[in-house]
């Protein structure tokens, strides 16, 4: 089955470490994408990357990372210098930007 | 300003109503507009794009007013199943490409 995958769904992290969230897709996408969001608020993004070994900054860049080594994998990053990671992150992806996008399930990150 | 607005509601209506949402954009570079479906805890999933000249996938209706910079999504004969967040999404073109996504109307059907 075609599809975006995240793993994983729920992931706890203690104040000051890095953690890595996984992003896949076999859509055969372009462009993939990274969101947080906010209880009551809207998608704000991260990240995006419309090619290989190619990624801009979105909105809210400061305090994650990413990396587009393969076309089916957008790893992200969330440092020990984002101030307030705990969120809802979302990885998306689309047959191009300004086109249509397809979520994944999404991970719960919450730093104690 | 926002970029994109919703009204929050949330929109209580009985079973078999008819309701719609609005939503408007403040940026005339504005290219392409979706509407997508947000359940609890979940995330959001392609309802419909929304075109120019309107367009209608079984109850739902999207239509876009370029001239007052807004989008329309009516639900005909609403089912219970039809409570979630609707998200309307804008993505302008302004040499780059930004998508912004409206923070969503919240949906109530009751039996």
């Amino acid at each position: 089955d075609g599809g975006i995958t995240q793993s994983p769904k729920y992931l706890f992290r203690k104040e000051g470490q890095n953690v890595t969230l996984s992003c896949e897709q076999n859509l055969n996408h372009d462009a993939m994408y990274w969101y947080r969001q906010d209880p009551g608020q809207g998608l704000r993004l991260i990240y995006y990357s419309q090619i290989v070994n190619d990624f801009q900054k979105g909105d809210i860049a400061e305090g994650y990372s990413v990396s587009r080594e393969k076309k089916e994998s957008f790893p992200l990053t969330v440092t020990s210098a984002q101030k307030n990671p705990t969120a809802f992150y979302l990885c998306a992806s689309g047959t191009g930007v300004g086109n249509e996008q397809f979520f994944g399930p999404g991970t719960r990150l919450t730093v104690l | 300003r926002k970029e994109v607005e919703q009204d929050p509601g949330p929109f209580n209506v009985p079973e078999g109503a008819t309701v719609a949402f609005n939503c408007t954009y403040s940026n005339s570079a504005s290219q392409s507009f979706f509407w997508y479906r947000q359940d609890c805890r979940k995330e959001p999933k392609l309802l419909m794009s929304v075109y120019s000249s309107g367009n209608e996938d079984g109850r739902f209706t999207a239509q876009l007013n370029r001239a007052s910079q807004y989008i329309s999504l009516l639900i005909r004969d609403s089912k219970l199943s039809d409570s979630a967040t609707y998200l309307c999404v804008v993505i302008i073109n302004t040499g780059g490409f930004k998508t912004i996504f409206g923070a969503g109307t919240r949906l109530f059907v009751k039996a």
